[in-house]
C-alpha cells in the first residue's frame, strides 16, 4: 500500500509568491493532519479535518494559511502571500477510524522562502 | 487537557549502549501513550504505543512501559545502533473528546557514535 504522498517534496519561493502544498491521504483513512516544523517551535498541529472536515483549525498562524479538503483523498495546504517566517518541512499525516491516533505521515515538503 | 514532558537532548552514545529517553505525563483517565521516531529526512513513524496502564509496548529492540503510578513512559533500548540515530517523540491524546488529537513532547535527538 502506498503511504502518505506529498508533493512537493522541496520548493522554493520567493517572498510575496502564493504556495502550494499537497497531500493524498492513505486509502480508507478518515482524519486528516497538517503539521509545520522548525528548529525552533518543533512540531506544530496546523489543522486537522475529519471526513473532510476541518475540526480544528487553532494552529494555523494566521489569514495567509488555509486548508482545504476537497475529498477523502486530497487535501491542500495554501499560503499566499508567503514570508520568509513560513520557511520550514511541512507534514501531513493520516489516521483511520480504527486506529485513530496512529498517525502515518507523508516525507514532508520542505519549503524555504527566501 | 493532557501534556506530556520529554527530557531534552541532544543525547550521544556509542554503540551498544544503553539508551534511556524519559516521557512524563499527565492526563485525564488513562489515554493509550505513543512513541514516534524520526530518521534524518523523513516523516515521524509510530514506533510503539501501550494502551493501557502495565502494558509494555516494544518494537525493533526499543521498550517502553506505561507506568500510572509514576505517570511515565520511559523509552529504552538495551545495545543502540548507529541506525538507531534520529529524533524521538513522546505522545498522547489530548484528552477525552478530542482523542484524535496528539499532544507531542518536544523530541529527543539521538546521535549513535560507532
Amino acid at each position: 500500500d502506498a503511504g502518505v504522498i506529498q508533493s512537493p517534496r522541496h520548493e522554493v519561493t520567493e517572498m510575496g509568491q502564493e504556495v502550494t502544498l499537497r497531500c493524498k491521504p492513505i486509502s480508507g483513512h478518515n482524519s486528516l493532519f497538517w503539521y509545520r516544523q522548525t528548529m525552533m517551535r518543533g512540531l506544530e498541529l496546523l489543522i486537522y479535518f475529519n471526513n473532510n472536515v476541518p475540526i480544528d483549525d487553532s494552529g494555523m498562524p494566521e489569514d495567509r494559511f488555509s486548508a482545504k479538503m476537497p475529498n477523502a483523498s486530497f487535501s491542500t495546504l495554501k499560503i499566499q502571500p508567503s514570508e520568509p517566517r513560513d520557511s520550514a518541512v511541512y507534514f501531513c499525516a493520516s489516521s483511520s477510524a480504527l486506529s485513530v491516533n496512529e498517525q502515518f505521515f507523508g516525507p514532508g515538503t520542505r519549503l524555504t522562502v527566501l | 487537557g493532557n501534556s506530556v514532558t520529554q527530557m531534552e537532548g541532544p543525547v550521544t552514545l556509542s554503540e551498544e549502549a544503553f539508551l534511556t529517553i524519559n516521557c512524563t505525563y499527565t492526563a485525564t483517565g488513562y489515554p493509550s501513550l505513543f512513541w514516534y521516531v524520526q530518521y534524518p529526512g523523513e516523516g515521524l513513524q509510530l514506533l510503539l504505543k501501550a494502551t493501557k496502564a502495565d502494558d509494555k509496548g516494544s518494537n525493533k529492540g526499543f521498550e517502553a512501559t506505561y507506568r500510572k503510578e509514576t505517570t511515565s513512559f520511559h523509552l529504552e533500548k538495551g545495545s543502540v545502533q548507529v541506525s538507531d540515530s534520529a529524533v524521538y517523540f513522546c505522545a498522547l491524546p489530548l484528552g477525552a473528546g478530542n482523542n484524535r488529537k496528539l499532544i507531542w513532547g518536544l523530541g529527543t535527538s539521538l546521535a549513535v557514535n560507532p
